[in-house]
């Protein structure tokens, strides 16, 4: 079936420098990028919707300055957290839909600790 | 803007037995899906079941199948035959008709299932 790669699956970080979070499609062509925070013990939220080639969607209230999204490839997004701070620490989750089917592929998360 | 709704933050069900979880949605469109995702401790989300709004008949996935009452806006999962394995967070998710990016998915708060010997 449809994998989709996360990596790091966790990192930690210095208050003040970015980090990359990457999700590569390894079987399909991901159209469609979702990118989600998750707090403990609670809900996805989404951050925002990319598709290949175009500018992120952004949802209200996410700063599109501070979460650089970047889907160039068919096969590869990228989230980078910029100048991050503790209250960034969360888990991140991406999640792709392809050309063919209609479903959704989710990757296996990266928890990230600002420190 | 569409919401989904989980009132049961935590259950539990002895290992064999039979439970549901609930799960509303609000929404003025007609052409929708509906999901149910499992998080087990790993935290990797899985498809459980889909439905989709233009059928009346209930998806159904082995030991997993859905109550869909869509005047009423309801959306249940329930687990037959309960297995250890089947314990996770348990999110209902939403999705308008396939209309390019409006093809996100909208969460619940999710349902912490416990299974029990």
């Amino acid at each position: 079936g449809a994998v989709v790669s996360q990596h790091p699956s966790w990192v930690i970080c210095k208050s003040g420098t970015s980090v990359k979070i990457e999700c590569r499609s390894l079987d399909f062509q991901a159209t469609t990028m979702f990118w989600y925070r998750q707090f403990p013990k609670q809900s996805l939220m989404l951050m925002a919707t990319s598709n290949e080639g175009s500018k992120a969607t952004y949802e209200q209230g996410v700063e599109k300055d501070k979460f650089l999204i970047n889907h160039a490839s068919l096969t590869l997004s990228t989230l980078t957290v910029t100048s991050a701070h503790p209250e960034d620490s969360s888990f991140y989750i991406c999640s792709a839909r392809g050309t063919g089917g209609d479903g959704y592929t989710f990757g296996s998360g990266t928890r990230l600790t600002v420190v | 803007a569409q919401t989904v709704t989980q009132s049961q933050p935590e259950m539990s069900v002895q290992e064999a037995e039979t439970v549901t979880l609930s799960c509303t949605y609000d929404t003025s469109e007609s052409d929708y899906y509906l999901f149910w995702y499992k998080q087990p401790p790993s935290r990797q989300m899985i498809l459980v079941i889909r439905q989709e709004a233009y059928k009346q008949q209930n998806a159904t996935e082995n030991r997993f199948s859905v109550n869909f009452q869509k005047a009423a806006k309801s959306f249940s999962l329930k687990i037959s035959d309960s297995q250890l394995g089947d314990a996770a967070m348990y999110f209902c998710a939403y999705r308008r008709g396939n209309t390019g990016t409006a093809s996100k998915l909208t969460f619940g708060t999710g349902t912490r299932l416990q299974v029990t010997l």
